[in-house]
Parts: C-alpha cells; structure tokens; sequence
C-alpha cells in the first residue's frame, strides 16, 4: 500500500503558485519523497524528490516539515500545462529496487 | 537522449490469446521496471529487472511475465489474456537499481482486451 496521503483534487489559477501537499506521517529515516505528475493518457514524469532539506530545481520546489511527515510541492507560476495528476511516493533511498507504489495521487486542474 | 520507447502503442486482442509487449531504455540505464495502469486500480508494479534478472515482482498471476536482454531492453508477456488485463502498460527505465535515481516511463502500450 501507498505510504503517502494526498487531497483527490484541487485548483490553482494560471500563473499562480500551486501548492499540493502530502502526508507521509510513517516515513523512516532513509527513505526519500519523490514526486512525479501523468499528464491525460501519457506516462509518469519525475518531477522532484528529497530526503530532509528543502530541494528547488527548474520545474518546481519541495518543501519537507523538520519533522518529516509531511512535504509541500510548489509549482511557481502554474500554467495550463501543469494540469495533471500529481503523484507524491516514498521510496527507500538505500533500497536494493526501483519498485515505485503510487496511491491515488492529487488531480490538479489550473483554470485560465 | 532518446527518451524509453514502448512498441507497440495500441493493441488489440481476444480473450485467451497472449502478448508481448516491448521496451528500450534510454541508452546506459540498466534498470527496467514494468506497471500496469487502470481506472480501478491505479498505476501498479508488475516487475523490475536489472542485469537481466529479475529484482522484485508485484502481486500478479503467472500470467505476467517478462525478461530483460544483455542491451537493457526488456519484455512483458501475457498470456491467456483475460478483460480485466485491458490496460495502460508502462515501462520505466533508471541507471541504478539501487540507492536514489528517478525513473523516467515511456508513453505505454495501451492493451484492449475483447
């Protein structure tokens, strides 16, 4: 089973910040938070991930609490392109596999 | 870098027949993970192989299985397929098998079962 919780959907307005947020309130010291978006029809794609401290790269922000448990994604400035479902996966860093368990994942709608 | 590539995309098949489906890595990545995705049950692991061996295997019958050549490129194969099988397909390819690496999919194969 999934080891994360995400809301089943939400709305940003074009070219605002959106916010997802993700719990993984079992998450042990070694494992690390991935995210990854499914635009419609179309396969997975890696996104962001981290482990403790806060991580930034060219499509978007990850934000984790001191406490691990939960983790924020940011997208900056939202564009109708972003409209996907986004997936927040907790993977053992140090893990002899590339097994990935995807929940749910959080559906994403930018509006114009 | 050509991205993984999965051939076919679409395919159309009876009940009880069998399939095989195809995947390239992105060149240099020896890791290949299969899922399988429908509306019900979500994205799922079917198996992953690295080094034509076969790593970890998800919660699936016999039906489903797959092998990994000396260049990386791997196989799945179903046999005596049934309705429920209909579904998205998708192969991932990684550089390690272990430790932290993201894992980039192809567009999938996109499997009707009638």
């Amino acid at each position: 089973d999934a080891k994360t919780t995400q809301p089943t959907s939400m709305d940003c307005a074009e070219g605002r910040a959106a916010n997802l947020p993700c719990n993984h309130s079992t998450i042990s010291g070694n494992e690390y938070v991935y995210w990854y978006r499914q635009i419609h029809s179309q396969g997975p794609q890696y996104i962001i991930h981290g482990l403790k401290n806060n991580e930034t790269n060219e499509m978007a922000s990850l934000i984790i609490t001191e406490d691990r448990k939960s983790s924020t994604l940011i997208l900056p400035h939202a564009t109708l392109r972003d409209t996907a479902v986004y997936y927040c996966i907790v993977r053992e860093g140090s893990g002899n596999t590339g097994k990935l368990i995807f929940g749910q994942g959080t559906t994403l709608q930018v509006k114009p | 870098k050509a991205g993984v590539t999965q051939t076919p995309r679409y395919l159309i098949k009876t009940r009880g027949q069998q399939v095989t489906l195809s995947c390239s890595p992105i060149s240099g990545h020896r890791s290949v993970s299969w899922y399988q995705q429908t509306p019900g049950q979500g994205l799922q692991f079917l198996f992953e192989y690295f080094s034509e061996t076969q790593r970890n295997k998800g919660n699936f019958p016999g039906r489903f299985s797959g092998r990994q050549f000396s260049n990386s490129r791997s196989e799945m194969n179903v046999s005596t397929l049934e309705l429920g099988d209909s579904a998205l397909y998708l192969c991932a390819s990684s550089f390690w098998a272990t430790g932290v690496s993201e894992q980039y999919f192809g567009p999938g194969t996109r499997l009707t079962v009638t």
